[in-house]
């Protein structure tokens, strides 16, 4: 069975770093053709993709926050980090980590974490 | 371009059929993906590459295309379908993914 969980802090301050981690199961980094994708959604919108690293340590990143995201692996612990620069209010959201497999053009995510809520406040 | 374009909401009444469509520059040269979501919950897959089926997801979800316009059908629309709809690809160079706006689906 395929589980990913993602942990980090609920409550960050403006201008303050996030780090999300994404501890998973039931899949290896190490195999071909596998990724791991981070997606945000704030509160009543959409999924917007983030950023995503493959088995290959190949790394990709969403154009309009690429200054701001990094994205790693560690394979030795099935973990998978984000983090996010400068964090503002419009920032806050439920952030979700979820599998992708280089199957298709473009990939799909499935399955997803439970996600974790954050807020960006003062 | 990169935009995928949903309409924001839709009803149907129990029984019959739903088709939610996405509409996008990058069809039909890339593949659609589509995510159902429920109050509180992730989302999860329902249809991959344009028409398949994830093991677990019931017969009634079915996709389809037509030049640059991708559909999803509901047919026999149960009452636990109410739910968010998503569709997923990515900009025409697949160097970034990309979600559709949703369409909310409410069952009379």
């Amino acid at each position: 069975q395929i589980t990913l969980k993602e942990s980090g802090p609920t409550l960050v301050r403006p201008t303050q770093t996030l780090t999300l981690t994404c501890t998973f199961s039931g899949f290896s980094l190490r195999t071909n053709g596998v990724g791991v994708g981070w997606i945000r959604q704030p509160p009543g919108k959409a999924p917007e993709w983030l950023a995503l690293i493959y088995w290959s340590d190949d790394k990709r990143y969403s154009p309009s926050l690429q200054t701001r995201l990094t994205i790693s692996q560690d394979t030795s612990r099935n973990q998978v980090v984000l983090t996010m620069t400068n964090m503002d209010p419009v920032d806050s959201g439920t952030y979700y980590c979820a599998l992708s497999t280089m199957a298709a053009r473009p990939d799909w995510f499935d399955p997803w974490g439970h996600g974790i809520l954050v807020t960006v406040s003062s | 371009s990169s935009e995928l374009t949903q309409s924001p909401a839709m009803s149907v009444s129990p029984g019959q059929t739903a088709r939610i469509t996405c509409s996008g520059d990058v069809f039909p040269l890339l593949y659609v993906h589509w995510y159902q979501q429920k109050p509180g919950q992730a989302p999860i897959l329902v249809i991959f590459k344009d028409t398949e089926r994830p093991s677990g997801i019931p017969e009634r979800f079915s996709g389809s295309t037509s030049g640059t316009t991708v559909t999803l059908t509901i047919s026999g629309v149960q009452a636990e379908d109410e739910a968010d709809y998503y569709c997923q690809s990515a900009d025409s160079s697949s160097v970034f993914w990309v979600f559709g706006g949703g369409t909310k689906l409410t069952v009379l």
